[in-house]
């Protein structure tokens, strides 16, 4: 049972226009989420996260918006850059279970062509 | 180091062998999470240690698979009796405490033949 779903595997974007990731959920008592970046040969580092307080998070480039109501919640980068090219993963905690344990999505790979 | 730090980052071996996999956390990261990625996959939690408290099992996906932490440091996963299907990126992650992102190391990437 997949508590976190990133539906599209892949996202082809243009340098300079928005890249937006999407995430889904279907634990309502996911009150953390956050996003991290993979590349190649190298572990998932830490993006941006939000709490389920807020609907909007921004640092930088990278925006994160939370829908509760439709558990849903997206990461916009905009400009992309090439060097933004990388595996994304959206990742969820529980607080009642453990606020440290993150449950996260398959992953969708964003490529920035010029 | 600065960061967590995995060893081995590549291991092959036969199907049927046992391996050892360590993680050197970061120092005064009280929290530390075992994760796989299989191909196509996402992350898989497999196990989690927070200080002296029992650790978190509930990932594991069989009993050939067990993992410690001595000292509140290190930790090592041992899978036993190796199949095909274990094959997959071993990735180890510490955090300082609740509501802090976790830091990952590099992985191991373990190929079973």
């Amino acid at each position: 049972d997949q508590q976190v779903k990133q539906n599209s595997p892949s996202l082809s974007v243009q340098e300079g226009r928005i890249s937006i990731l999407n995430c889904d959920y279907t634990n309502s008592m996911f009150d953390y989420f956050l996003w991290y970046k993979k590349y190649p040969a190298e572990g998932p580092t830490f993006l941006i996260s939000i709490s389920s307080i807020k609907d909007k998070n921004e640092d930088g480039r990278f925006t994160v918006f939370l829908n509760k109501s439709a558990k849903h919640l997206s990461l916009h980068i905009v400009p992309s850059q090439p060097g933004d090219s990388a595996v994304y993963f959206c990742a969820a905690s529980d607080p009642l279970y453990n606020t440290d344990k993150l449950i996260f999505g398959t992953g969708t790979r964003l490529q920035v062509f010029p | 180091g600065a960061g967590v730090s995995q060893s081995p980052s590549n291991k092959v071996t036969e199907k049927g062998k046992d391996v050892e996999l360590r993680c050197d956390p970061i120092s005064g990261h009280t929290a530390l999470y075992w994760y796989r990625q299989s191909l196509g996959q996402g992350l898989e939690f497999l196990i989690y240690f927070q200080g002296n408290s029992a650790p978190d099992k509930s990932g594991l996906p069989s009993d050939r698979f067990s993992a410690e932490r001595t000292g509140g440091s290190v930790s090592t996963l041992t899978i036993q009796r190796t199949q095909q299907e274990d094959s997959a990126v071993y990735l180890c992650a510490s955090g300082p405490g609740a509501g802090s992102p976790l830091h990952f190391g590099n992985g191991t990437r373990l190929t079973v033949t």
